[in-house]
């Protein structure tokens, strides 16, 4: 599992309310990535990190925004959680050409 | 055109058979090209991964590129139902000052039968 950890696994949230999902890396990689994975969409880059402080956006960041302030910890937050944030939260770490995921994070808007 | 494409299944095979799953793509500057297992409430797990054309064997796994045609495979030899999950194809092209983002196919569901 490339040493990745995700916090909380399941939440269950209101709309309108602030939601931040935590990744945890233990191996000091540079390249963090946070996904949303949906039925017909698959996996879609949300926002990604090239190191501390340093992030970019993906395809479907409207709405999100993250942190990086220190190399094992990056946050995605939603700002004000809207029932299309429902969805399948994975972050990956980057080694060498692949990237490795973690276990994910299951999270209902209500 | 979307630039990978891959179709959904689902796919349903017995025990023992062999499976080819496969995806397309648009974009010529790709060139890894991985294949991720996806269990069910599970993360994408890293399966095979090929930097461009050619094949790569791994036990029962085999996944061949054809760049010329755009079209990339996976073959499990001697199905068994614990290969039963969603097969996702990625791929990313030459490295852009190293911030490389992978391209997803939306995953095939195979099932092995007992």
């Amino acid at each position: 599992d490339a040493g990745i950890t995700q916090s909380p696994r399941h939440k269950v949230t209101e709309t309108g309310t602030p939601v931040t999902l935590r990744c945890h890396q233990t191996e000091n990689h540079r390249y963090m990535y946070w996904y949303r994975q949906d039925p017909g969409h698959g996996l879609r880059l949300i926002h990604y990190s090239y190191g501390v402080k340093d992030t970019d956006k993906g395809e479907v960041s409207d709405g999100y925004s993250v942190s990086r302030s220190k190399t094992e910890d990056f946050l995605l937050t939603l700002e004000s959680a809207t029932s299309s944030q429902t969805s399948v939260y994975f972050c990956a770490i980057r080694l060498g050409d692949t990237q490795y995921f973690g276990p994910g994070t299951r999270l209902t808007v209500l | 055109q979307k630039e990978v494409e891959q179709d959904p299944g689902p796919l349903s095979v017995p025990e023992g058979a062999i499976v080819s799953l496969n995806c397309t793509y648009s974009n010529s500057a790709f060139q890894y090209f991985m294949w991720y297992r996806q269990y069910s409430r599970k993360g994408p797990e890293l399966l095979m991964y090929t930097y461009s054309s050619g094949n790569k064997e791994d036990g029962r796994f085999t996944a061949q590129v054809d760049k010329s045609s755009k079209y990339i495979s996976l073959f499990i030899r001697d199905s068994q139902p614990s290969d039963s999950a969603t097969y996702l194809c990625a791929m990313s092209g030459l490295r852009q000052g190293g911030s490389e983002k992978l391209v997803f196919g939306k995953g095939t569901k195979l099932t092995v039968n007992p």
